[in-house]
This record gives structure tokens, C-alpha cells and sequence, in this order.
């Protein structure tokens, strides 16, 4: 079956640190993979997306490579802000399967002055 | 365009009462999905529509828990007899056909059973 397995967190950084937030993920055929982000009592907002092995996806300054060798779509940010605390999460959606995303189980980032 | 709303947005009920859910996707979009999320996991898929058709449901959403979507636009979650364990957040998300694989959530329900 899908599964997503995302780094433990909470993830403590320092303001204009860099970002990285492990995500890898099972799965059979081509999913498409995500990156949501959770800001305190909200919803998730869609952050980026690769939909294809190489793609790159990026907003806001962050960004992740979909690596199919290593099935792994990791969320990276050169330089990270107060505001950007909150959870993330790598998802991914598979077309072959069902039409649900699959989540990790979220990462907290808390970013201090 | 709007975005995904839900309504109510807190909901504390007392064990055994029953609650209704409402989500009002994106205009467009004609897919409309439902999750739960529990304090530190991820949402978890229960149910999604395809205009009015209920197509898939979890194993999750027990036969307390009924989804409709009448007319192909909003949709509502009822849980019957609620439980404690049914303390959760409940997210609503929404998709075109043509691009079904990129899903936008609304800001959640949640809900608190007593």
C-alpha cells in the first residue's frame, strides 16, 4: 500500500537557518507528492508539489526534489522565518490506487529569534 | 473564488448526541473530500465525492458516520451517537477532474465529544 514516513519532530531553528524536513515515501506507480503546511487551529494550505520523477517544486522559498531512485521528497528552505513555524506535511497521491492523499505524520517547525 | 469553507468551525457535543457537518468546496471543483486529523497525525481519508456520487469510503468512516452531497455542490458529515473517540478535527477538501491529485482543504471542524 501508499505510505508516507516524514522525520520526527519538533525541528528547533534558529531565524535564517537552513531547512530540511526528510519526507520518503512506499508506493506503487507514479504518485504525485506534496508538501502541506498547518499553521495553528487551520487547515492545510498546499505549500508545493512534483508530480513527475526530477520535478521540482517550490513556493515561498521552499522547495523539494520528487527522487524516485531514493523515493524520497525532502522540503528544504534556505533561510527560514518566525512566521514559517508551524507542522508540515509530505503527502502523496496516487492515481493507481484510490483518490485520497496519504500524509505523514506531520513535522513542527518552531523557529526562534 | 473563496476557497473551501466549513462550518461550524468548533463543535463541543456531549456523548451520544448526534452532529452535522457542513463543507462548501471550491465553485468550481467537482470533487469534494473529507478527513479526520487527531492531535499530532496526519489526516486520515474518510469519504470523497464526484459530484453527487459518494465513490469511495474508508474503513474508518463506521456506520455512525454518513456523507451526502445532493445537488454536487456542498456536502455534510453526520455522526450519530458520537463517542469521545470521535474527538478529532474533520477537514473538507476539494478538486477538479482535471486536476484531481492537488486538493485544496478548508480550515476544519472540530469537534469535541464530552
Amino acid at each position: 500500500g501508499n505510505s508516507v514516513t516524514q522525520m520526527e519532530g519538533p525541528v528547533t531553528l534558529s531565524e535564517e537557518a537552513f531547512l530540511t524536513i526528510n519526507c520518503t515515501y512506499t508506493a506503487t506507480g507514479y504518485p504525485s507528492l506534496f508538501w502541506y503546511v498547518q499553521y495553528p487551529g487551520e487547515g492545510l494550505q498546499l505549500l508545493l508539489k512534483a508530480t513527475k520523477a526530477d520535478d521540482k517544486g517550490s513556493n515561498k522559498g521552499f522547495e523539494a526534489t520528487y527522487r524516485k531512485e531514493t523515493t524520497s521528497f525532502h522540503l528544504e528552505k534556505g533561510s527560514v522565518q518566525v512566521s514559517d513555524s508551524a507542522v508540515y506535511f509530505c503527502a502523496l497521491f496516487n492515481t493507481g490506487t484510490a483518490s485520497k492523499l496519504t500524509f505523514g505524520t506531520g513535522t513542527r517547525l518552531q523557529v526562534t529569534l | 473564488d473563496t476557497g473551501v469553507s466549513q462550518d461550524p468551525r468548533h463543535k463541543i457535543t456531549k456523548r451520544g448526541q448526534n452532529v452535522t457537518f457542513r463543507c462548501d468546496p471550491i465553485s468550481e471543483h467537482n470533487r469534494l473530500y473529507w478527513y479526520r486529523q487527531t492531535l499530532g497525525q496526519g489526516p486520515e481519508f474518510l469519504t470523497y465525492f464526484q459530484n453527487e456520487a459518494q465513490l469511495e469510503k474508508s474503513r474508518l468512516l463506521s456506520d455512525r458516520f454518513s456523507a451526502e452531497r445532493p445537488k454536487g455542490s456542498f456536502s455534510t458529515l453526520e455522526i450519530q451517537r458520537t463517542e469521545q473517540g470521535d474527538s478529532a478535527m474533520y477537514l473538507c477538501a476539494s478538486s477538479s477532474t482535471s486536476a484531481r491529485d492537488t486538493q485544496y482543504f478548508g480550515p476544519g471542524t472540530r469537534l469535541t465529544v464530552l
